[in-house]
């Protein structure tokens, strides 16, 4: 029973332009949602999260988008970087006590020159 | 100095072996975790410890036990090893329930069970 979807398992952006990574979501409980980058043989690196009180969250040339309605969040990567390239996951949890993050497959981001 | 540390790294071993792997964190984080990633890429939580207390316990064989000595260690010990074990193990961290900042992972064990 997959709750976090990333339907695209790959995409190729050129250098400069926006990447738009997409994740959808099931249960209506889920109030905490976080973007993870993960490199080979590393684990993954927290990169942006946002709460369902908001919709969009920003930092440096990441953004995150919510829109609760449609249990759909998104990232944009503007510009995009070569250094970008990597496996993007999309996480999500209800708030509250200890709750665990449940996460997608991934989309696997490549950026090229 | 890293932040959560796994060992060992990599670790094949045969059927019906038992084997532990170690997890270390120097963050002063009150939560950690184990999560698995199998074939598919899916992570996947299996235990999670509050100062060292158990709170998460997914539906993972009794062949897995976890245990944390202290709040800054979380070791992982596996009983009479089975082919499907084989996966990427990830070790991590948070303070609360990690919602803001999310989880600090580890580098992850690659086990290989031949």
């Amino acid at each position: 029973d997959q709750q976090v979807k990333q339907n695209s398992p790959s995409l190729s952006v050129q250098e400069g332009r926006i990447s738009i990574l997409n994740c959808d979501y099931t249960n209506s409980m889920f109030d905490y949602f976080l973007w993870y980058k993960k490199y080979p043989a590393e684990g993954p690196t927290f990169l942006i999260s946002i709460s369902s009180i908001k919709d969009k969250n920003e930092d440096g040339r990441f953004t995150v988008f919510l829109n609760k309605s449609a249990k759909h969040l998104s990232l944009h990567i503007v510009p995009s970087q070569p250094g970008d390239s990597a496996v993007y996951f999309c996480a999500a949890s209800p708030s509250g006590g200890y709750n665990k993050l449940i996460f997608g497959a991934g989309t696997r981001l490549a950026v090229h020159p | 100095d890293t932040a959560v540390s796994q060992t060992p790294k990599y670790l094949v071993t045969q059927m019906g072996n038992d084997k532990s792997i170690k997890c270390e964190q120097n963050l002063g984080h009150d939560t950690m975790y184990w999560y698995k990633q199998d074939s598919k890429k899916f992570l996947k939580i299996m235990f999670s410890y509050n100062n060292k207390e158990l709170i998460i316990n997914e539906t993972v064989p009794n062949r897995f036990s976890p245990k944390s000595p202290d709040k800054a260690h979380l070791n992982l010990h596996i009983n009479s090893l089975e082919l499907g074990d084989s996966a990427v193990y990830f070790c991590a961290s948070s303070q609360g329930g990690g919602f803001f900042y999310g989880y600090t992972f580890g580098s992850g064990t690659r086990l290989t069970v031949v």
